[in-house]
């Protein structure tokens, strides 16, 4: 059972331009959440986190967004840039900084 | 500070065999998952281990299997290979508050 979802597997945005990414949960449990960005043929690399005990986190051109009511999170990046294409995963963590729950990921290709 | 090592980067198996897959986290850092990297299905938690003892388990049958060295290194097994597990396989060390990844191996079951 899938307790974290990405369901959009892809998006596509003009460069410049905002990008988002949207990501929900099943588990009310979960209180610390993470964005992943992904190349192909490397490791995911850590973008930003979130508590929930914030609804924003700041970073540069990423913010993320957190709707614990809706059990939902999304990862803005603004601008975009087209170094920014790469597939992005959420994960989602229940007071264990070990184990995560990943979402299926998005990939997203900015067009320059 | 040298990041997380996997080795070998690419293996190419058959059904029935056995692989092994190595882990050399961030110095330091003393706990190491593993995740699982299918197509459409993101990353699967394996397990986790933490000072030489598996801490937190994912639901995978147990021919995955796993341990880990004094130094923190860890290793990663996998019995009677099928094709559906062919896959990236992804380890990651724990620092303060997130996981750092290595570049993962690549398993190909023929």
């Amino acid at each position: 059972d899938q307790q974290v979802k990405q369901n959009s597997p892809s998006l596509s945005v003009q460069e410049g331009r905002i990008s988002i990414l949207n990501c929900d949960y099943t588990n009310s449990m979960f209180d610390y959440f993470l964005w992943y960005k992904k190349y192909p043929a490397e490791g995911p690399t850590f973008l930003i986190s979130i508590s929930s005990i914030k609804d924003k986190n700041e970073d540069g051109r990423f913010t993320v967004f957190l709707n614990k009511s809706a059990k939902h999170l999304s990862l803005h990046i603004v601008p975009s840039q087209p170094g920014d294409s790469a597939v992005y995963f959420c994960a989602a963590s229940k007071g264990n900084f070990n184990k995560f729950y990943f979402g299926s990921g998005t990939k997203l290709n900015v067009k320059p | 500070k040298a990041g997380v090592t996997q080795t070998p980067r690419y293996l190419i198996k058959t059904r029935g065999q056995q692989v092994t897959l190595s882990c050399s986290p961030i110095s330091g850092h003393r706990s190491v998952s593993w995740y699982q990297q299918t197509p459409g299905q993101g990353l699967q938690f394996l397990f986790e281990y933490f000072s030489e003892t598996q801490r937190n388990k994912g639901n995978f049958p147990g021919r995955f299997s796993g341990r880990q060295f004094s130094n923190s290194r860890s290793e990663m097994n996998v019995s009677t290979l099928e094709l559906g597990d062919s896959a990236l396989y992804l380890c990651a060390s724990s620092g303060a508050d997130t996981q750092y990844f290595g570049p993962g191996t690549r398993l190909t079951v023929l």
